[in-house]
């Protein structure tokens, strides 16, 4: 069964960046079988797509973060990480890392971690 | 990008109840959506993918169907911990898009 878990700082000061790294366990994220991506979510309202990695080390994000999102992976340690910078308020959310299993081409977020509340405070 | 409007944003329900809620797509997008449900405090959980294919593990009083830009989650009998939040999401192309979420609230 897999298992993924979010770690990383809850307060980041505005303009800083900010970093979590996400945990793997039970299958290697050097598989070519997901893709491993972020999702976020302002408290009490929806879900926001941040980006994912593939499984060639090439990754997408939302364009809404205009270019300041960097995921990277540490096939190692079966982590990926997610970086956002120039942060501000409206970054404040919980993140959640998730799995992502394209089957047939046909893409869902099969796996999710807990989540992280990251707050953006001064 | 592609937008989903979810309807009802939120509905009252009974225990034991059906209910249905659509998800529309402001584009074709085949069938290349998928539901999700969030209970308070918690990750989304997937609840169907493809738009009709069950997740496993998820009860069967669950169902998805719909094709193009029409699609519908049904819950064919309500159970206690069913009355939490439902999300659509697409991932036809990027950016991935979720609709807004329906609450499903206890009458």
């Amino acid at each position: 069964q897999m298992q993924l878990q979010e770690s990383g700082p809850g307060l980041v000061r505005p303009s800083q960046t900010l970093s979590l790294t996400c945990s793997v366990s039970g299958v290697f994220i050097s598989s070519g079988s997901y893709y491993w991506g972020w999702i976020r979510q302002p408290v009490g309202k929806g879900l926001e797509w941040v980006g994912h990695i593939f499984s060639v080390g090439s990754a997408k994000s939302n364009p809404s973060l205009q270019g300041r999102v960097t995921i990277s992976r540490d096939m190692s340690n079966n982590q990926f990480s997610l970086e956002l910078s120039s942060v501000t308020a409206a970054d404040t959310a919980v993140y959640y890392c998730v799995s992502i299993d394209c089957t047939n081409g046909l893409c869902s977020l099969d796996y999710w971690g807990h989540g992280a509340l990251v707050t953006v405070s001064s | 990008d592609i937008h989903l409007t979810q309807s009802p944003s939120s509905l009252s329900a009974s225990a034991r109840d059906r209910v249905t809620i659509t998800c529309r797509a402001t584009q074709n997008i085949d069938i290349h959506l998928n539901w999700y449900q969030q209970a308070p405090g918690k990750a989304p959980r997937l609840l169907v993918y493809a738009a009709s294919s069950l997740q496993s593990g998820v009860p069967s009083r669950f169902s998805g169907s719909g094709s193009g830009t029409e699609f519908t989650l049904t819950i064919s009998s309500l159970q206690p911990e069913d009355f939490v939040t439902y999300y659509c999401q697409q991932s036809y192309s990027y950016p991935y898009t979720f609709g807004q979420g329906t609450k499903v609230e206890i009458q």
